[in-house]
């Protein structure tokens, strides 16, 4: 089943904040997360394991909760490159990912 | 270091025609898949080959066949096209590192094949 992502949409002026949501009905064993610009291939930010979190690009962090089987990315001080659409992918079991909605981001002067 | 390649890159089929799409990859990855992407919507997983030699279902394989012909290759066969099959198809691999301080992990993209089947 496909997860959940909220906002679907969202419009950032440069140096403001953002937090993308992603939610599983599944236990979750990793969460991954990625950036697709208009007419290309998507492209990995980061994975969360279970009982981490990681930091992997620019100045965007996520986290993880496991129990509630969401994971959240926090892109800060955005810059205009990091407009396009994130997509979260969720893994229940080994190397299965599941890709959720989509929340498309874009970042004004 | 090319990275995943795939060809071609675009693909105009009639109903029932057949075609193959290739996937290569020269990172040593051992996991390589399939995914299709339709209009406006997230990726979904047709097959995957975790290793050499294994392939397995994804989400939605019905129509497709695929073929993990070493390590670097993983073609994508649609034996009769349809309509409905439609679509971006991307290639990806996956490495899974083990460090110091864990285990790393990362997903690496082919730039996509544009189907239209009519």
């Amino acid at each position: 089943q496909q997860p959940v992502q909220s906002p679907q949409a969202v419009i950032l002026r440069e140096g403001e904040d953002a937090v993308i949501n992603c939610s599983s009905s599944k236990a979750l064993y990793s969460v991954h997360w990625y950036r697709q610009k208009h007419g290309e291939a998507p492209v990995f930010l980061m994975i969360l394991l279970k009982g981490g979190e990681q930091k992997g690009h620019e100045k965007i962090s996520a986290s993880f909760n496991e129990k509630k089987q969401q994971s959240s990315l926090y892109l800060t001080a955005s810059q205009l490159s990091y407009s396009g659409t994130y997509f979260c992918g969720t893994v229940p079991g080994y190397q299965k990912v599941t890709f959720g909605t989509g929340t498309k981001l874009q970042v004004i002067p | 270091n090319a990275g995943v390649t795939q060809t071609p890159k675009f693909q105009v089929l009639k109903t029932g025609q057949s075609m193959t799409l290739q996937c290569a990859q020269d990172m040593n990855h051992n996991s390589m898949y399939w995914y299709r992407q339709d209009p406006g919507m997230g990726l979904r997983l047709i097959y995957y080959s975790a290793s050499e030699g294994t392939t397995d279902k994804g989400e939605v394989p019905n129509g497709y066949n695929v073929s993990r012909l070493n390590k670097r290759e993983f073609s994508l066969r649609l034996e009769s096209a349809a309509p409905s099959q439609t679509s971006v198809y991307f290639c990806a691999s996956h490495l899974s590192q083990g460090l110091a301080g864990g285990v790393k992990e990362t997903q690496y993209f082919g730039p996509g094949t544009r189907l239209l089947v009519l």
